[in-house]
C-alpha cells in the first residue's frame, strides 16, 4: 500500500533556530501533499497544501514566511519552521493524496517538535 | 460555523458496549467522507471511508446523510483495543481535496 515517510520523528531545538521536516511518498507520486499541525488534545489543523512545482497554498492565519514549504519533486515535500519559538512546539504531520488509491490519504508518522 | 463539527466526548464505555459517533459538516459540496482513528501521539489511520449507501466492516458501521449533512460511526461489541480518538474528515474537489477534520472524540473502553 501507499507509504509516506516523515522525518524526523521528533526534534528538540533552541528558540530562534530553524527546523526542517521531510515527507516522502515512497511508492507513489504525490502531486499534492498536506501539512497539518496538532496541539495536545486538539484536532489536526491544516496549515498548507503543497503542490509540486508551484507555491504552497496556506490556510488563513498561517504565516507563509515562518512555515516554508517546498515541494520540488513528486515524492518529496519539506516544511521548514523558521525562527522557532516555544509556541511552535507541536505535532506536525504530512499527508499525501493518492488519486484513485483505496486509502485516499496516506499520513506520515508525524514529527514532534519541542522548542526550548 | 466550523466546517466539521464532532461530538466532543469523551466517551467511557464498558467492554461489549455499542457506541456511536456523529459529525456534521457545513459544506454541501463535500464529496468524500472518512472516519479515522488516532492513537495517542501517533498519526491518524483510516478506519473507514463512508459511502452514501452506508457501509459496514465487521463491528464498524458508517452512515452518511447528505440531506442533513452528517456522518456517523457505530462500533458494536467494543473491545479494549478500540480505545482511541476517532476523527471524522471530509473533502471536496472545490477545495483541492484538502481533508478537513473534526476535533475528534476520545473513546475509552473499560474492562
Amino acid at each position: 500500500g501507499a507509504v509516506v515517510s516523515q522525518h524526523p520523528s521528533w526534534v528538540i531545538c533552541k528558540s530562534g533556530t530553524s527546523v526542517k521536516i521531510e515527507c516522502r511518498s515512497l511508492d507513489f507520486q504525490a502531486t499534492t501533499m498536506f501539512w497539518y499541525r496538532q496541539f495536545p488534545k486538539q484536532s489536526l489543523m491544516l496549515m498548507a497544501t503543497s503542490n509540486e512545482g508551484s507555491k504552497a497554498t496556506y490556510e488563513q492565519g498561517v504565516e507563509k514566511d515562518k512555515f516554508l514549504i517546498n515541494h520540488a519533486s513528486l515524492t518529496l515535500s519539506t516544511l521548514t519552521v523558521t525562527s522557532a519559538h516555544p509556541e511552535d512546539s507541536s505535532f506536525y504531520i504530512c499527508s499525501a493524496r493518492e488519486p484513485g488509491g483505496k486509502a485516499g490519504y496516506t499520513f506520515g508518522s508525524g514529527t514532534r517538535l519541542t522548542v526550548v | 460555523r466550523k466546517e466539521v463539527e464532532q461530538d466532543p466526548g469523551p466517551f467511557n464505555v464498558p467492554e461489549g458496549a455499542t457506541v456511536a459517533f456523529n459529525c456534521t459538516y457545513s459544506n454541501s459540496a463535500s464529496q468524500s467522507f472518512f472516519w479515522y482513528r488516532q492513537d495517542c501521539r501517533k498519526e491518524p489511520k483510516l478506519l473507514m471511508s463512508v459511502y452514501s449507501s452506508g457501509n459496514e466492516d465487521g463491528r464498524f458501521t458508517a452512515q452518511l446523510n447528505r440531506a442533513s449533512q452528517y456522518i456517523s460511526l457505530l462500533i458494536r461489541d467494543s473491545k479494549l483495543s478500540d480505545s482511541a480518538t476517532y476523527l471524522c474528515a471530509v473533502n471536496s474537489e472545490s477545495s483541492n481535496y484538502k481533508l478537513t477534520f473534526g476535533k475528534g472524540t476520545l473513546l475509552t473502553v473499560n474492562p
